[in-house]
């Protein structure tokens, strides 16, 4: 079975420029969540969707960040415009549903604001 | 405040022998699961084992097992057999059932296994 795909993989961009990252979650699978991961602030929940609809946001650090999930099996996160502080890992994971406790994350997206 | 504590920002273990990476928590909440993830130097998370705040025994999956220590609110990951493929880091995390199904995550303990 296919596991949570993430693309792109790496991704270099200057200060202002949007950014997408692109998630498809396990099929089957209800619920996704977007983390952020830094050396200075570890693993951080942005945000999490169950059955498409976004649960709580209040993790995303600014108007800047912005994810939707337009159907079961794909999901965005937006950045505009990016600003360097907002390099680091992004990743995504999927459970089967909020009552399902394992999270399989997806390879990451490793973002980088010049 | 932080749920979930790591205070082995580094370990090392000869090859072959056992190793524990602690993890403590906090939470008021009676319902709640803890789960270990690793993390090698390509990037992607890896999940490893999972424990129940009910379960009544220790989960084991394969060489990991997790020491689950109620009272002390302590989760400890043990690694038998350690192998030069373990080295990585190692997330410790927990689900709380009251605030959405919240991951929070410690801030890890990077393993080094020694040939």
């Amino acid at each position: 079975d296919a596991g949570v795909i993430q693309s792109p993989r790496h991704e270099v961009t200057e200060m202002g420029q949007e950014v997408t990252l692109r998630c498809k979650p396990i099929s089957g699978h209800n619920s996704l969540f977007w983390y952020r991961q830094t050396m200075m602030r570890g693993l951080e929940l942005l945000i999490y969707f169950n059955n498409n609809v976004p649960i709580d946001d209040s993790g995303m650090p600014e108007d800047r960040f912005s994810a939707k999930m337009p159907n079961a099996s794909f999901s965005t996160l937006k950045i505009q415009p990016s600003e360097p502080r907002d390099s680091a890992v992004y990743f995504c994971a999927s459970s089967l549903d909020l009552s399902t406790d394992t999270q399989y994350f997806g390879p990451g997206t490793r973002l980088t604001v010049l | 405040a932080q749920k979930i504590t790591q205070t082995q920002p580094g370990m090392f273990v000869q090859e072959k022998e056992a190793v524990t990476l602690d993890c403590t928590y906090d939470t008021s909440d009676p319902s709640y699961g803890l789960f270990w993830y690793k993390q090698p130097s390509s990037g992607e998370m890896i999940f490893l084992i999972y424990q129940g705040s009910y379960d009544q025994q220790n989960a084991t999956e394969g060489r990991y097992s997790l020491n689950f220590q109620k009272a002390r609110k302590s989760a400890n990951l043990v690694i038998s057999a350690s192998q030069l493929g373990d080295s990585a880091m190692y997330f410790c995390a927990m689900r709380l059932s009251n605030t959405g199904n919240q991951f929070y995550f410690g801030t890890g303990t990077s393993l080094t296994v020694i040939p």
